[in-house]
This record gives structure tokens, sequence and C-alpha cells, in this order.
């Protein structure tokens, strides 16, 4: 069974400053995928970066980057220079193969950035 | 290119009667994801399909839920009767099945109250 952890229920950056949001992960597949998306207070399901478990860099996406320490389990999102846009619930999520597929999400963490 | 496509975005219900929720995925796209949002659980996963065909729907909650795909381009999540614990988001999302590194894309959710 794969599982996704994320054990900050609630973090605050100051505007222009990085902040990191925790992920760790469980699986027993080699092969998998590790997903972060943003949801904003409107609703929406926004997909921001993705990271395979054989990447050997870390991925960026503009001003998100990941992580990756695939020995520890742990795929944390960082975002550098946060603007008050990014004040959103961000979810971890991690997808593979053998598990038919399907996507799981851990609870999230939402982010308040302050001005 | 049109994202999923969901309707109605709102719907407002009495206990008891039936409601009808759509779905329209990326055109493409051979997956297809039912999740339900609430504060106490989180995003979870109610059914998928691949190719048309319900892959798993371990997380329906019971029988007043009941999920079709017709078609690659339509699918339905339909409770009857419905209950006021039912109120929740409703997310449907599309992917690439096969392909652990393909993300999944959401609609906006239908926001779904049992009165």
């Amino acid at each position: 069974a794969q599982k996704i952890t994320q054990t900050q229920p609630g973090m605050f950056v100051q505007e222009k400053e990085a902040v990191t949001l925790d992920c760790t992960y469980d699986t027993s597949d080699p092969s998998y995928g590790l997903f972060w998306y943003k949801q904003p207070s409107s609703g929406e399901m926004i997909f921001l970066i993705y990271q395979g478990s054989y990447d050997q860099q870390n991925a960026t996406e503009g001003r998100y980057s990941l992580n990756f320490q695939k020995a520890r389990k742990s795929a944390n999102l960082v975002i550098s220079a946060s603007q008050l846009g990014d004040s959103a619930m961000y979810f971890c999520a991690i997808k593979s193969l053998g598990n038919n597929n399907d996507m799981r999400f851990g609870a999230g963490t939402r982010l308040t950035v302050k001005p | 290119d049109a994202g999923v496509i969901q309707s109605p975005r709102h719907e407002v219900t009495e206990m008891g009667q039936e409601v009808t929720l759509r779905c329209k995925p990326i055109s493409g796209h051979n997956s297809l994801f039912w999740y339900r949002q609430t504060m106490m659980r989180g995003l979870e996963l109610l059914i998928y399909f691949n190719n048309n065909v319900p892959i798993d729907d371990s997380g329906m909650p019971e029988d007043r839920f009941s999920a079709k795909m017709p078609n690659a381009s339509f699918s339905t999540l339909k409770i009857q009767p419905s209950e006021p614990r039912d109120s929740a988001v409703y997310f449907c999302a599309s992917g690439l099945s096969g392909r652990w590194e393909e993300t999944q894309y959401f609609g906006p959710g239908t926001r779904l109250l049992v009165l």
C-alpha cells in the first residue's frame, strides 16, 4: 500500500522568503512518481511539479523545486521568493503502476504568506 | 485545450433527492477519477476508470453511490438517495494510464450541499 504523510498542518512564511513544505512517502514499488498540487481558496487543484523515482536531479519549475531524498523517502517542496498569491493548501501525492495507477494524496499543508 | 469540465459547479438539494454530477475528461486521456474532499477526511478517491472500465471502486462509500462512464468523453457520479453527510466538493480528474509519470488534471469541482 502507498501512503503520503504531510506533518505540517499549517505553515507561515514572510513574503519574499523561501519555505519548505514536508512530504514523506511509503511505497514498495521501485517505480513511482511524486506530485505536488496547490489548492487556493477558490478550490481548484493546480498541478505544480513532478519528480520521478529514477530521476537523478531534483525537479524544478520556476520558483518551485523538489528536495528529493529517495533513501529517506521524502519529497519536500521548496517555494522560493514567496508571494502573497502562494497562500493556499498544498498537497503531496504519489502514483505508481504497481498500485493500479491511481494517486494517493496527503492531508495537505496550509501555507500562509505574510506581507 | 479545454481542461476537465464538471457540471454543475454548485448543487444544493434536499435529503433523499437524487444527485447527478457530470464530468468531461480532457480529450485523449484514458483514465478518469472521482474524488471527494471534506474538511474531516481530506481528499478521498472514490472510483477510477481506465478505458471506460471501472478499475477500483473500493472508495465508494456505500450503495447509494454509483458511477458510470459510457464513453471516453463522459462520466457521471450519482448519489441516490442523498444525505447531509454527502455534502462535500466532488472532483473529477483525468490522465493517461500506464504511465506513472503522468499527472492527473483536475476539474474545478462540484460543491454539493445536501440539506
